[in-house]
């Protein structure tokens, strides 16, 4: 059974903090790795994909694999207030750019 | 400019009367898929497809059906809708060349009575 598992949080951080956030994955078969922030109200919007070979650095996040693991984890450095989100992983099951989902954490950045 | 869209938005109705919500895309991605998100249980794929005429079941395809007729549309269709389908809709679309060129529509809250 394909599983995503993600902390439904809330993870609460002050400003200009790092926020790390995690999920693990049960499929030792999967290649690809999405991230998603969903503002309350709104659609997802993919942020952040890395395949099984690498980490991936974008301005201010950074996607990172552990695949002996089997957890994915999203680092928000110097976090805005704008970041507060639910943020939902994503993992591409047996060798698959289809994406199963992780609940979500929501992410807090308090001023 | 590159967009998902859904109809209709929100949705009041009754159990048994049937109902499509449709999806269109502009940027001719290959795959579509729908899902469904409700409180504490995350996004649940309904049913995806890789390319016209090919769709195929997700997790939670009972009580739904669709059809992929041509490539930018791909209408989720409630046969007979009953009350445990009121959600949130989600339709999505992504080039299979460009796995990050992913795009979710604005979403159709449906209520089902």
């Amino acid at each position: 059974q394909k599983e995503v598992e993600q902390n439904s949080g809330p993870l609460s951080v002050p400003e200009g903090a790092i926020a790390s956030l995690n999920c693990t994955y049960s499929d030792r078969g999967s290649q690809s790795f999405f991230w998603y922030r969903q503002y309350s109200g709104k659609s997802p919007e993919l942020i952040m994909f890395i395949y099984s070979n690498g980490d991936k650095e974008d301005g201010r996040f950074t996607a990172q694999l552990n695949k002996a693991s089997q957890y994915v984890s999203l680092l928000i450095r110097d976090s805005q207030p704008s970041d507060s989100a639910t943020y939902l992983c994503a993992v591409g099951t047996g060798g698959s750019y289809i994406p199963t989902f992780g609940r979500g954490t929501s992410l807090i950045v308090h001023p | 400019e590159a967009q998902v869209t859904q109809n209709p938005r929100y949705l009041i109705t009754v159990t048994g009367k049937k109902l499509t919500v449709t999806c269109s895309q502009n940027m001719n991605h290959e795959y579509m898929s729908w899902y469904r998100q409700d409180p504490g249980l995350g996004l649940r794929q309904i049913y995806y497809s890789m390319n016209v005429e090919v769709t195929d079941k997700g997790d939670v395809p009972e009580g739904y059906k669709v059809s992929r007729k041509e490539k930018r549309n791909f209408p989720l269709i409630l046969e007979s809708p009953s009350p445990n389908q009121t959600s949130l809709y989600f339709c999505a679309s992504t080039g299979l060349e460009r796995v990050d060129e992913q795009f979710f529509g604005p979403g159709t809250r449906l209520t089902v009575l």
